[in-house]
């Protein structure tokens, strides 16, 4: 079992540019999700989805922000255009039910 | 939403017990009490999951008085590498089951 698999680990890129982040879930979980985390806000739930709908976006920032998840195996969370503020480390989790299994995080800095 | 609070912080020497409690007065009935660990640049761990009274595996314990209303996660013997942030969450066990982050409890192991 690899875990949930985040990609890229690190990414610096310049303000105005987009930004994909990606996740590929534990096989067999049928939620995901994705959370931005900075010292200041701490752990921020941004989005989720059960069976590959999208169930609550109310925690995405704003319309720059979009996540799609076209399969059980993948899903993308996508800065258009990103901004110096969007810089954060985002995890992506995974769960069948109990014990969410979280991947070791993207992060994003934008100068 | 149940109301988290937890320490901040707590220290403690090597070889000690460490009990962190928490409050969440306002739990709801079909609510689960979880608890996450999280090491720098890593996503969360699930550590334990519990309703009522005991729970116990192979990494902590966790007790649940009868009102439910506070829980206290209880690691034997700590060492330094459970230096971390332990999360405390109160986790619906049905429909929507996104997971809401607090500020968590920093745990310092002093040699």
């Amino acid at each position: 079992d690899a875990g949930v698999i985040q990609s890229p680990r690190h990414e610096v890129t310049e303000m105005g540019q987009e930004v994909t982040l990606r996740c590929k879930p534990i096989s067999g979980h049928n939620s995901l999700f994705w959370y931005r985390q900075t010292m200041m806000r701490g752990l921020e739930l941004l989005i989720y989805f059960n069976n590959n709908v999208p169930i609550d976006d109310s925690g995405m920032p704003e319309d720059r922000f979009s996540a799609k998840m076209p399969n059980a195996s993948f899903s993308t969370l996508k800065i258009q255009p990103s901004e110096p503020r969007d810089s954060a480390v985002y995890f992506c989790a995974s769960s069948p039910r109990e014990g969410y299994t979280f991947g070791s995080g993207t992060r994003l800095t934008v100068v | 939403l149940a109301k988290i609070t937890q320490p901040i912080s707590m220290d403690s020497y090597e070889g000690q017990e460490v009990n962190i409690t928490c409050s969440h007065n306002n739990i709801a009935t079909n609510d689960y009490i979880t608890w996450y660990q999280q090491f720098p640049s890593q996503g969360p761990r699930f550590i334990i999951q519990g309703y009522k009274t005991k729970v116990t595996n192979e990494v902590a314990s966790l007790f649940i008085p009868a009102d439910r209303k506070s829980s206290t996660l209880s690691l034997p013997r700590v060492s330094l590498s459970d230096t971390a942030v332990y999360y405390c969450l109160v986790d619906p066990s049905t429909g929507a089951n996104n997971l809401f982050f607090g500020t968590g409890t920093r745990l310092t192991v002093i040699p």
